[in-house]
Parts: structure tokens; C-alpha cells; sequence
């Protein structure tokens, strides 16, 4: 149980375009889902939070307006990076809550150039 | 604001030695929890602590929790090359949002 599709694994995009990144629960409802941003060799940080039908919470120092976060079902989460730049360049992980505990996605290397 | 600190950051042992990691954490928390991430990777489950003088342990990986002295070690004992790994403790703020430590660089030469 709580197997969790995080897609795409890794993306290179040119600097300015969009890059979407989806979080997937594929044998659970996750009524919570929260998004990480990992630089290379430093923590985790928290992003934002999101239920399922609202709006995302998001952390302090994190803007909303380019990175975009849709929560529309139990089962799907999205992260939009609008606009990226080289500095948006990381690892982006979900963690996902479920009836048991919480489980994290796979993670997605982002590389803008 | 929870802060979350571990140390040491960075550890080069020998096969076969014991070490501790610490984990300090500021304000009061009912839950901790350790992770393992292989480079490129993400973040595999260890134990999750949730009681004051909870002690879990898996194979080699020995975990405890003092939630008086806000404390949390996670031991291992007769180090063996796969264990090599940077170990994360985060700690529950509230909200289920968890705040992580700095991370622990792990290494463990033959």
C-alpha cells in the first residue's frame, strides 16, 4: 500500500518556459499533500500545503504566483513552475497523508538553463 | 519557530565502528522522525518516534527519543558500507507540517 508516482523522475527546460510536475497516489486517497524543495547537498524545505478542492497554503518566501499548486482530486496533486529560471533549479519532492501515516514521492530533479 | 539541528554533518567512519547522530530540536514537538536519502534519490522511512523515551530499532539503526531534553540520537552499531547515506531527523511543527535538520553525511569506508 501507499504507492505514490511522482512524474516526471527528472526535466531540463530553457529558462521562462513552465515546467508541470505531478504527484500521484495509486492505491490510496491522500487527503493532504504538502510539496518540498531540496537544493543540491542542503535540507528539505517546506513549499506549500494543499487539501484536496482549496487553495494551497504556502510557506513564507514562497511565491505563489510561480508555483502554482492544484490539489483536484485525493489522488493528484500538481506543482507548476511558472516561468522557471536557473535558481528554480532543485528537487522537488511531494509527501502525501493517507489514513496510516504519510509517504513521499520519488522526487523531481528540475534543471533550468 | 522550530529549529532543527543535527550534528555532526558530516561523518567518515570504518567499517564495524559504532556512532551516534544527534538531533536538537527547539520547541515541543509529538513526533519525530528519521530518513535516509540516497544521493538522487528521495526519502525512505526509518522510525518515527512518539513518546518521551521511545526507542526503535532496525537491523544496525538504533533510534531514541527525549523529549524532556528535546533530543533524539540515531545510533549505529558496527557500521557497514550500505548504511553509507545522508540521515535526516525532521520534527512535526504542527499542522503535520515537519520541519527537517541540516542532514548528516554518512560515510563509511571498507
Amino acid at each position: 500500500g501507499a504507492v505514490v508516482s511522482q512524474h516526471p523522475s527528472w526535466v531540463i527546460c530553457k529558462s521562462g518556459t513552465s515546467v508541470k510536475i505531478e504527484c500521484r497516489s495509486l492505491d490510496f486517497q491522500a487527503t493532504t499533500m504538502f510539496w518540498y524543495r531540496q537544493f543540491p547537498k542542503q535540507s528539505l524545505m517546506l513549499m506549500a500545503t494543499s487539501n484536496e478542492g482549496s487553495k494551497a497554503t504556502y510557506e513564507q518566501g514562497v511565491e505563489k504566483d510561480k508555483f502554482l499548486i492544484n490539489h483536484a482530486s485525493l489522488t493528484l496533486s500538481t506543482l507548476t513552475v511558472t516561468s522557471a529560471h536557473p535558481e528554480d533549479s532543485s528537487f522537488y519532492i511531494c509527501r502525501l497523508k493517507w489514513v496510516f501515516g504519510y509517504t513521499f514521492g520519488s522526487g523531481t530533479r528540475l534543471t533550468v538553463v | 519557530e522550530l529549529k532543527v539541528e543535527q550534528n555532526p554533518l558530516f561523518l567518515s567512519m570504518q567499517e564495524g565502528k559504532n556512532y551516534t547522530i544527534y538531533c536538537n530540536y527547539s520547541t515541543t514537538s509529538d513526533r519525530l522522525y528519521w530518513y535516509r536519502q540516497d544521493p538522487g534519490k528521495s526519502l525512505e522511512s526509518l522510525f518515527v518516534l512518539l513518546s518521551n523515551g521511545a526507542v526503535k530499532q532496525e537491523g544496525r539503526l538504533m533510534a531514541s527519543l527525549d523529549t524532556k531534553a528535546r533530543l533524539s540520537t540515531l545510533h549505529i552499531t558496527a557500521a557497514v558500507h550500505d548504511l553509507s547515506a545522508t540521515y535526516f531527523c525532521a520534527v512535526d511543527q504542527g499542522a503535520q507540517k515537519l520541519v527537517f535538520g541540516q542532514g548528516t553525511r554518512l560515510t563509511i569506508n571498507p
